[in-house]
């Protein structure tokens, strides 16, 4: 299947900073990409939905001034959490899906054990 | 929009024996269903996926089935193994390039 790789896999930051995630997709073009939080022992929740060129469509109850989302390549999506408390600290997950027009799989990144401190 | 819901939240089984998780979904637009596999700490892994034009599909010990009617979907393992050990999350989507909305997931246990 295809690679997507996310970095980093483990970061631990001070509350009041902003922390950066990159997602790339390595063998394919990721028309979209999709940024998921996952608490201990629960679902993936969905936080926002990145087509390349375009603004991120945000789920609701997500800050999108907290949570920037940019899809500046069909390859590279960053997740930036600004001003980072320590309730932002979860896993945060990428996935990335090809061509838009074809009922595809998602593959998923790694993910990043974020803890604020 | 989507709610996909999954039963059991937990499951254990004996070494041998079969494993049976469920799903249902709200959206009858929704057509593309992949079941995935989560080891602590690591990212999903599809196991299997189905798509609105077929009922069942089976790989080797893996199978799922679909039924349109009644919005629900069903993740069944034969011959279970240690290995098998983790949490399933089914999911549900309406193709191309939409998003995944995910069960709640079910924390599979293969006792020996």
């Amino acid at each position: 299947g295809a690679v997507v790789s996310q970095h980093p896999s483990r970061v631990i930051c001070k509350s009041g900073t902003s922390v950066k995630i990159e997602c790339r997709s390595l063998d394919f073009q990721a028309t979209t990409m999709f940024w998921y939080r996952q608490f201990p022992k629960q679902s993936l929740m969905l936080m926002a939905t990145s087509n390349e060129g375009s603004k991120a469509t945000y789920e609701q109850g997500v800050e999108k001034d907290k949570f920037l989302i940019n899809h500046a390549s069909l390859t590279l999506s960053t997740l930036t959490v600004t001003s980072a408390h320590p309730e932002d600290s979860s896993f945060y997950i990428c996935s990335a899906r090809g061509d838009a027009r074809m009922n595809t799989e998602a593959f998923f990144g790694q993910g990043t054990r974020l803890t604020v401190v | 929009g989507e709610n996909v819901e999954q039963h059991p939240s937990t499951l254990s089984v004996q070494e041998g024996d079969s494993a049976v998780i469920k799903c249902t979904y709200s959206d009858s637009a929704s057509n593309y269903f992949p079941w995935y596999k989560q080891e602590l700490g690591k990212r999903p892994q599809l196991i299997i996926d189905i798509r609105s034009n077929v009922g069942e599909k089976k790989d080797q010990r893996i199978a799922v089935t679909l039924n349109k009617t009644a919005k629900h979907f069903s993740l069944h393992i034969t011959e279970t193994q240690p290995e098998d050990s983790a949490v399933y999350f089914c999911a549900a989507s309406m193709g191309g390039g939409n998003k995944l909305t995910f069960g709640t997931g079910t924390q599979l246990k293969v006792e020996l």
